[in-house]
C-alpha cells in the first residue's frame, strides 16, 4: 500500500518561501511523476507541478517563477517551495503520485493535506 | 486549449442516476481522470482510464468519453456519494501541464 506523509510550515509572512516536504511510502519511487496540487479555501483544485525520480521538472506557468520542486530519491522523499507568498497563496497544499495509464494520466494516490496560511 | 470545463452543481435523487461531464480539447488525446473530495479530505481518485475503477470504488461508479467531452455516471446514488467531483487531464497542447476541471458539486436529494 503506497502512503504518501507531507509536513511542513502551515503559517507563514507574506515575502516569505512556503516549504513542503513529502515522503512516499509504499511502492517504486521510479517511473511515476510526484505532484504538488493546492486547493484555496471553497475553491477548486490547482495543479503546482511535478517531478520524476530523475529530476526532470513541469511547473504551471502561473506560478513558474516561484515555483521550485526538488527530490531526494535517496529518503524517497519530494519537495515544493514556492517564494515570495502573499495572502492569495494560502490554501491547501497537497501532494500525490502521477502516472500514465491506458492512455490517460491520474493522480492515484494523494497525501492528506496541508494548510497554508499567508497574513502578516 | 488547456481548460476543462464542469457544471458548477448537479443533483441526483437518492437511487437514481446522475452524469457529470468535463469538457475540454485535450479529452481527445488523453482520457479524463475522475477524483471525489469530501469536506475536509483530500481527493479520492474514482475513475482512470477508458473506464477503469481503483479497489474499492463502487461499481455504481463508470466513465465513458466521446470527443471532447468526458462524463461520470453514477448508477444508483447514494447519500455518501455527495462530494465535489474533480476531472482532470494532461494539457494535449504540448506543454504536458496537469489540468483540473472546476468542479462539480453533487447533491443527494
Amino acid at each position: 500500500q503506497v502512503r504518501l506523509l507531507q509536513w511542513g510550515a502551515g503559517l507563514l509572512k507574506p515575502s516569505e518561501t512556503l516549504s513542503l516536504t513529502c515522503a512516499v511510502y509504499g511502492g517504486s519511487f521510479s517511473g511515476y511523476y510526484w505532484s504538488w496540487i493546492r486547493q484555496p479555501p471553497g475553491k477548486g483544485l490547482e495543479w503546482i507541478g511535478e517531478i520524476n525520480h530523475s529530476g526532470s521538472t513541469n511547473y504551471n506557468p502561473s506560478l513558474k517563477s516561484r515555483v521550485a520542486i526538488s527530490v531526494d530519491t535517496s529518503k524517497n522523499h519530494f519537495s515544493l517551495k514556492l517564494s515570495s507568498v502573499t495572502a492569495a497563496d494560502t490554501a491547501v497544499y497537497f501532494c500525490a503520485r502521477g502516472r500514465y495509464i491506458y492512455s490517460g494520466y491520474d493522480l492515484d494516490y494523494w497525501g492528506r493535506g496541508t494548510l497554508v496560511t499567508v497574513s502578516s | 486549449s488547456s481548460e476543462l470545463t464542469q457544471d458548477p452543481a448537479v443533483s441526483v435523487a437518492l437511487g437514481q442516476t446522475v452524469r457529470i461531464t468535463c469538457q475540454g480539447d485535450s479529452l481527445r488525446t488523453y482520457y479524463a481522470s475522475w477524483y471525489q473530495q469530501k469536506p475536509g479530505q483530500a481527493p479520492i481518485l474514482v475513475i482512470y482510464g477508458k473506464n477503469n475503477r481503483p479497489s474499492g470504488i463502487p461499481d455504481r461508479f463508470s466513465g465513458s468519453s466521446s470527443g471532447s467531452t468526458a462524463s461520470l455516471t453514477i448508477t444508483g446514488a447514494q447519500a455518501e456519494d455527495e462530494a465535489d467531483y474533480y476531472c482532470s487531464s494532461r494539457d494535449s497542447s504540448g506543454n504536458l501541464h496537469v489540468v483540473f476541471g472546476g468542479g462539480t458539486k453533487l447533491t443527494v436529494l
